[in-house]
């Protein structure tokens, strides 16, 4: 079945770092793929999203790029700041899927510190 | 943008107890609404599609007598917990999306959660 993948937290970095998270998927055809954050205590927003091949998603600084040979999603930012500390959850959602659910993978805990 | 409504955002019930949760597409009309558990540290497991003016359909392993889902509207969905237990204390999370015809290139929007407590 399908599934995503993503690096295991907490990633703890210093503001103004560079994050990467990566996330690979597994899926039959062709998904769309997201990013989510959730805040402490809060549902989650979504951060971004690519829908093909070699789409980058970009929203507030960070960037993922639907890479499907390598069947990956990888989350970027430049420079974090305190205010980035969340959970980012990757996600995808398939054509296929009865009601086009998404499927989470386990979520990465980000702390930023100052 | 969409803005999905949860309430309550917090519950404290006694076993034993019904908890009833609502959720609310306040600017767009939701079809299909979904809802999520997550236990703490843990990613989001989906519980059930609810569907306007049919039966929900629930996920391998959720007792659909015990999660209540009742989706009467366009704009309401709501999830209750019968005869709760301690074990049933978690994140409760519903999301929806906009339109009448579910995308799966549509992102799913979030409500803020609802933490049940059951003592």
């Amino acid at each position: 079945g399908d599934s995503v993948t993503q690096m295991e937290g907490p990633v703890t970095l210093s503001e103004e770092a560079f994050l990467t998270i990566n996330c690979t998927y597994t899926a039959t055809g062709y998904p769309s793929l997201f990013w989510y954050v959730q805040y402490p205590g809060e549902g989650l927003q979504l951060l971004l999203k690519a829908t093909k091949a070699d789409d980058k998603g970009s929203n507030k600084g960070f960037e993922a790029t639907y890479r499907k040979e390598t069947t990956s999603f990888h989350l970027e930012k430049g420079s974090v700041q305190v205010s980035d500390s969340a959970v980012y959850f990757c996600a995808l959602s398939a054509l296929y899927n009865q009601g086009g659910k998404l499927i989470f993978g386990q979520g990465t805990e980000l702390s930023v510190k100052p | 943008g969409a803005v999905v409504s949860q309430h309550p955002s917090r519950v404290i019930c006694k076993s034993g107890t019904s908890v009833k949760i609502e959720c609310r597409s306040l600017d767009f009309q939701a079809t299909t609404m979904f809802w999520y558990r997550q236990f703490p540290k843990q990613s989001l497991m989906l519980m059930a599609t609810s569907n306007e003016g049919s039966k929900a359909t629930y996920e391998q392993g959720v007792e659909k007598d015990k999660f209540l889902i009742n989706h009467a509207s366009l704009t309401l969905s709501t999830l209750t917990v019968t005869s709760a237990h301690p074990e049933d204390s978690s994140f409760y999370i519903c999301s929806a999306s906009p339109g009448q015809g579910f995308s799966y290139n549509s992102p799913l929007h979030f409500g803020n959660g609802t933490r049940l407590t059951v003592t």
